[in-house]
């Protein structure tokens, strides 16, 4: 299975920028998608495809990478986006989660 | 507008059955595909399995042959089943649309197996 990982947890302050990895274990190619989850709510896609922008998501997020490395960028950083981000793969079989990475914001 | 919802029941006995139903709206179960994602509690997701929208499934092999997903088209449901449950089989089980990416998702339904 296509392992991915990511840092367990960051703390930002309100105006920054902050970066999220995930690396995979093999190529994924461009099939690569983020999550935000907030405890007790089920997870938001943010990001498909690597880099694009689900549809009411603010444009202070933003996807890239391609094949095994992938970061998410949130820019800037608000209060409201304390929650744990997922990446997820879907070019393998089987689709694979990240195990998330939980943002404080200070 | 699109809408998952799970049910099924909050507590199942170790060794039995776990049967839940998602049920949609606001789409087609034979334009788009539903999976199956769980979650146990203060852990991270993991993928179950899928039903596409043609009517085929696919499973992850981690769930061996415990696991069954079918649908019912006419009602828009689409069901997991998975039997042989284990006290790690405790978790929050959520359904989701996947296009490209798993854009809806239900509430969950959080289940407890218990000895």
């Amino acid at each position: 299975d296509t392992v991915l990982t990511q840092s367990p947890a960051l703390a930002v302050s309100p105006g920054e920028r902050v970066t999220i990895s995930c690396r995979a274990s093999e190529s994924v190619s461009t099939g690569m998608h983020w999550y935000q989850q907030k405890p007790g709510q089920q997870p938001k896609l943010l990001i498909y495809g690597a880099s694009n922008l689900e549809s009411g998501v603010p444009a202070r997020f933003s996807g890239s990478g391609s094949g095994t490395d992938f970061t998410l960028t949130i820019d800037p950083v608000e209060a409201d986006d304390t929650a744990t981000y997922f990446c997820q793969q879907s070019w393998n079989d089987p689709f694979t989660f990240g195990s998330g990475t939980k943002l404080e914001i200070k | 507008q699109v809408q998952l919802k799970e049910t099924g029941p909050d507590l199942v006995q170790l060794t039995q059955t776990l049967s839940i139903t998602c049920t949609v709206s606001g789409f087609s179960l034979t334009t788009y595909n539903v999976h199956w994602v769980r979650q146990p509690p203060g852990k991270g997701l993991e993928w179950m399995g899928a039903m596409w929208n043609g009517g085929g499934t696919d499973y992850n092999s981690a769930f061996k042959s415990r696991l069954s997903i079918s649908r019912d088209t006419s009602k828009s449901q689409v069901f997991l089943k998975m039997n042989s449950l284990q006290t790690d089989d405790t978790a929050k089980y959520f359904c989701a649309r996947y296009n490209y990416g798993f854009d809806y998702w239900g509430q969950g339904v959080m289940v407890t197996v218990s000895s």
